[in-house]
């Protein structure tokens, strides 16, 4: 069982859906976790980055982390085509981490 | 402009032929690191570096090389390389470790007949 699991997707949405992409994790000594855009031939972007359970806000994503769960979350709000992509979690140990551990990326498609 | 390079881009070769992939930076940063992806597997830490002379072992170490010798600079080695290496490489940085932001380069697409 890999330590971080996350549907590969396609997600496919009609632009101005709000989209959920979500990511599960096994090992809770995880504290940091951080959402990262790829898009097709790039390298991938940070997007959200939290390291406490609830929500975090920034424009149109929020990201949401439910430690109790190892469950985390990014909603994308009023989606644009433009936001099409995929969407890989990471997560660290702790401050002093320096192994990422990433999830396998959920491709989103979103259709004008 | 503040950017992570890699050459080559591409490479085709053959099994036992050793490469090297460079990757620069001019950020300043201290961290570096690299990772393949790979359909179904996401991105896997292949090393890691704190600091010039410091590196470490990520979650698939086994038949890379890395070294860093200066700040800027940090090339994956593959002595011998095999198809099971054929890959998408990312090197990435950051300016003090993994819960900093990841600044990747645009990666390398690797083939080993």
């Amino acid at each position: 069982q890999k330590e971080v699991e996350q549907d590969p997707g396609p997600l496919s949405v009609p632009e101005g859906a709000i989209v959920s992409l979500n990511c599960t994790y096994s090992n809770s000594a995880f504290q940091y976790f951080m959402w990262y855009r790829q898009y097709s031939r790039k390298g991938p972007e940070l997007l959200m980055y939290t390291y406490s359970s609830g929500n975090k806000e920034d424009g149109r994503f929020t990201a949401q982390v439910d430690k109790s769960s190892k469950y985390i979350s990014l909603f994308i709000r009023d989606s644009q085509p433009s936001d099409s992509a995929t969407y890989l979690c990471a997560m660290v140990y702790n401050n002093a981490g320096n192994m990422l551990t990433f999830g396998g990326g959920t491709r989103l498609m979103v259709k004008p | 402009e503040a950017q992570v390079t890699q050459n080559p881009r591409y490479l085709i070769t053959v099994t036992g032929k050793k490469l090297t992939v460079t990757c620069s930076q001019n950020m300043n940063h201290e961290y570096m690191s690299w990772y393949r992806q790979d359909p179904g597997l996401g991105l896997r830490q292949i090393y890691y570096s704190m600091n010039v002379e410091a590196t470490d072992k990520g979650d698939v170490p086994e038949g890379y090389k890395v070294s860093r010798k200066e700040k800027r600079n940090f090339p994956l080695i593959l002595e011998s390389p095999s198809p099971n290496q054929t890959s998408l490489y990312f090197c990435a940085s950051s300016y003090g470790g993994g819960i900093d932001e990841q600044f990747f380069g645009p990666g390398t697409r690797l083939t080993v007949l």
